[in-house]
């Protein structure tokens, strides 16, 4: 069973930006939290992932909290084409299994 | 570069009959897994190869699928005597050891009729 849990869906106004939360309570020292999303009728896409600190790229920032029991995941600036099913996944450092849960439907509004 | 490629994109079947699903990954990849995604759900966990050998295959359903990876490169899952039940998303992802970042392909959709 996938160890997150997410909203089923949110909404967003373009260019505004997006925050999207995820608890993980039962996180273990040694896992990390991986975001992907997935497009209509596309593969999943990763994002970003992050252990303790906070991480940012050119996609999006991740917000881990001290306690690490949740996560937010932020697109500072979203645009139509980032509509999608944002998943978040806890993965221990040396497992490559990814278990899925259902994720986050996000919906980008004009 | 080229990222991870799957073929057909599309493949329709009928009940019983064997079908193949190929997945060229990304280039110096040793890492290659393949998972399954039914409508509006995650993918799940097939099978993990890392090099030519299944590291792992206890995702695979039954004895009915059996994939290969005979040169550490592509992959091929097949499954035999298609059942409707088996209509799916097959995708594949691939990664530079095991427990580095997958990396998806855009999966092959496979309807059984």
């Amino acid at each position: 069973d996938a160890k997150t849990t997410q909203p089923p869906s949110m909404d967003c106004a373009e260019g505004r930006a997006a925050n999207l939360p995820c608890n993980h309570s039962t996180i273990s020292g040694n896992e990390y939290v991986y975001w992907y999303r997935q497009i209509h009728s596309q593969g999943p896409q990763y994002i970003i992932h992050g252990l303790k600190n906070n991480e940012t790229n050119e996609m999006a920032s991740l917000i881990i909290t001290e306690d690490r029991k949740s996560s937010t995941l932020i697109l500072p600036h979203a645009t139509l084409r980032d509509t999608a099913v944002y998943y978040c996944i806890v993965r221990y450092d040396s497992n490559y299994q990814l278990i899925w849960g259902a994720g986050t439907k996000l919906i980008i509004k004009p | 570069g080229a990222g991870v490629s799957q073929t057909p994109s599309n493949k329709v079947t009928e009940k019983g009959k064997y079908v193949e699903l190929r997945c060229d990954p990304i280039s110096g990849h040793t890492a290659l897994y393949w998972y399954r995604q039914s409508l509006g759900q995650g993918p799940e966990f097939l099978i993990y190869f890392q090099g030519t050998g299944a590291a792992d295959d206890s995702g695979l359903p039954n004895d009915r699928f059996f994939a290969v990876r005979p040169e550490g490169s592509v992959s091929t899952l097949k499954i035999q005597r298609t059942e409707r039940g088996d209509s799916a998303v097959y995708l594949c992802a691939s990664s530079l050891m095991g427990q580095d970042t997958q990396y998806f392909g855009p999966g092959t959709r496979l309807t059984v009729l």
